[in-house]
């Protein structure tokens, strides 16, 4: 059974570093990209990203660029999703899904969330 | 680039059956046939129904479809069931390696 599991949920202080992590099973992990997105109280999603562990090929979404990193080690089956510098406003659910190939292809499955506050 | 524009709810009797739009731009939904749909249950892991528009992954109910007409792709989920109330998605691919999410809709089952 393809499987992502997540790490648990987090609370930080603004201005801490955080890395919360995607380990996938049951399928190749290489040869599929491992996105982010974020699920804010109230609001909708947001995509944040998308890695390539074959050869750690990241696309960022632009509006997100700068503000997080994306890594993985491939060693391990695992996707990072980084913080340099966490505010009030990273609060939210963050979610890890695979994706094919294509462009075109679906979100397959998804992790069950990591959530993150981010609290004085 | 803003996100994907869905009604916030939508709502039906057992057996009846709900549409829920999903507006873009000549940018990303009416530009790639590349839309997919999502069902997210809170507290669960979201779950994918759709995908290039119109494609059903194995195991995914064929009480989902969808469809798109310009910059506005629509999932029509026929047949309610109490188990559909839910939170719904769309995503387009919207260019430069990015996609889109929508604001997402709340599916009342009343």
């Amino acid at each position: 059974e393809v499987q992502l599991v997540q790490s648990g949920a987090e609370v930080k202080k603004p201005g801490e570093s955080l890395k919360i992590s995607c380990q996938g099973s049951g399928y190749y992990f290489t040869r599929y990209w491992i996105g982010w997105a974020r699920l804010m109280p109230g609001k909708g999603l947001d995509y944040l990203g998308i890695i390539y562990p074959g050869d750690s090929d990241v696309r960022y979404n632009p509006s997100f660029r700068g503000q997080i990193s994306i890594s993985a080690d491939k060693s391990i089956s695992t996707a990072y999703l980084h913080w340099n510098s966490l505010k009030a406003s990273d609060s939210g659910i963050y979610y890890c899904f695979r994706r094919g190939s294509l462009w075109s292809a679906g979100f397959d499955p998804w992790g069950p969330g990591t959530l993150v506050t981010v609290s004085s | 680039q803003s996100a994907l524009t869905q009604p916030p709810s939508a709502s039906g009797s057992p057996g009846q059956s709900v549409i829920i739009s999903c507006t873009g731009t000549s940018s990303d939904v009416g530009a790639y046939n590349y839309v997919s749909w999502y069902q997210h249950h809170p507290g669960k892991a979201p779950k994918l129904l759709i995908y290039e528009v119109t494609q059903r992954p194995s195991g995914v109910s064929d009480r989902f479809s969808g469809s798109k007409s310009g910059s506005t792709a629509s999932l029509t989920v026929s047949g309610l069931q109490a188990e559909d109330e839910a939170d719904y998605y769309c995503s387009s691919y919207a260019g430069s390696d990015t996609y889109l999410f929508g604001t997402g809709t709340k599916i009342s089952v009343v």
